[in-house]
């Protein structure tokens, strides 16, 4: 069984520009939720997504946005870069009911210069 | 809301001896926890769960951890550490408030060093 599958693995952009991150979901998962992860503030959560509907969103700029489509795939856009946005963005999945575990993928790394 | 911390953000072991990661939770509901381990320029597996079955989990690769709600602790350990050991780990806290596990609290993390 395939695990969360996350593209492109690295990337680097300029400041200003946007910058558009894809993940497909362990099949079968209904739920999608995306992380920054930075060595000065850890993981923190972005989104999630279930069933294209955004179900529930972290403490972010309006910035960051994301959809889900009907496949489950989801994308997660960042615009107008800044340098702070550089980081490693982790995308998760899960049955996205009760307890059911979550899954990362390897997620993609954005450097921003 | 929820908050994890974790006591250590680097840890070092000899080759065989006992791993002892520490985890503190802050919960305002029964906490559902998690402890994810993180190889370099990898994603996060995970490694083992409580979800309120069992005080004590067992996880992969001979990991374990103990809920101990008085302490609002998990902890994580090994009895003998491996060179392949050697990463991040981060403990984490479920919110259910929307009634499912959407989104997971994450502690600072904790690097692990094995040394021969």
């Amino acid at each position: 069984k395939a695990g969360v599958t996350q593209t492109p693995r690295y990337l680097i952009k300029t400041r200003g520009q946007q910058v558009t991150l894809s993940c497909s979901p362990i099949s079968g998962h209904r739920s999608v939720s995306w992380y920054q992860q930075t060595p000065g503030q850890g993981l923190q959560f972005l989104f999630e997504y279930f069933s294209e509907t955004q179900r529930n969103k972290g403490n972010f700029p309006g910035r960051f946005s994301g959809r889900q489509f009907s496949n489950s795939r989801s994308e997660m856009n960042v615009s107008t870069l800044e340098l702070g946005d550089s980081a490693l963005y982790l995308c998760a999945s899960s049955l996205g009911q009760g307890l059911d575990t979550i899954y990362f993928g390897e997620g993609s790394w954005l450097t921003v210069v | 809301a929820q908050s994890v911390t974790q006591l250590g953000s680097h840890v070092s072991v000899s080759e065989g001896a006992l791993v002892l990661l520490r985890c503190n939770y802050s919960s305002s509901v029964p906490p559902y926890l998690f402890w994810y381990v993180q190889y370099p320029n990898q994603g996060l597996q995970l490694l083992l769960k409580y979800t309120s079955a069992a005080t004590l989990v067992k996880g992969i690769n001979g990991f374990e951890a103990e809920f101990k709600k008085s302490e609002t602790s998990f902890h994580l350990t090994k009895p003998s550490a491996h060179m392949s050991d050697a990463a991040e780990y981060f403990c984490a806290v479920s919110d259910l408030s929307g009634g499912s596990n959407y989104k997971l609290t994450f502690g600072k993390g904790t690097l692990l060093t094995v040394n021969p």
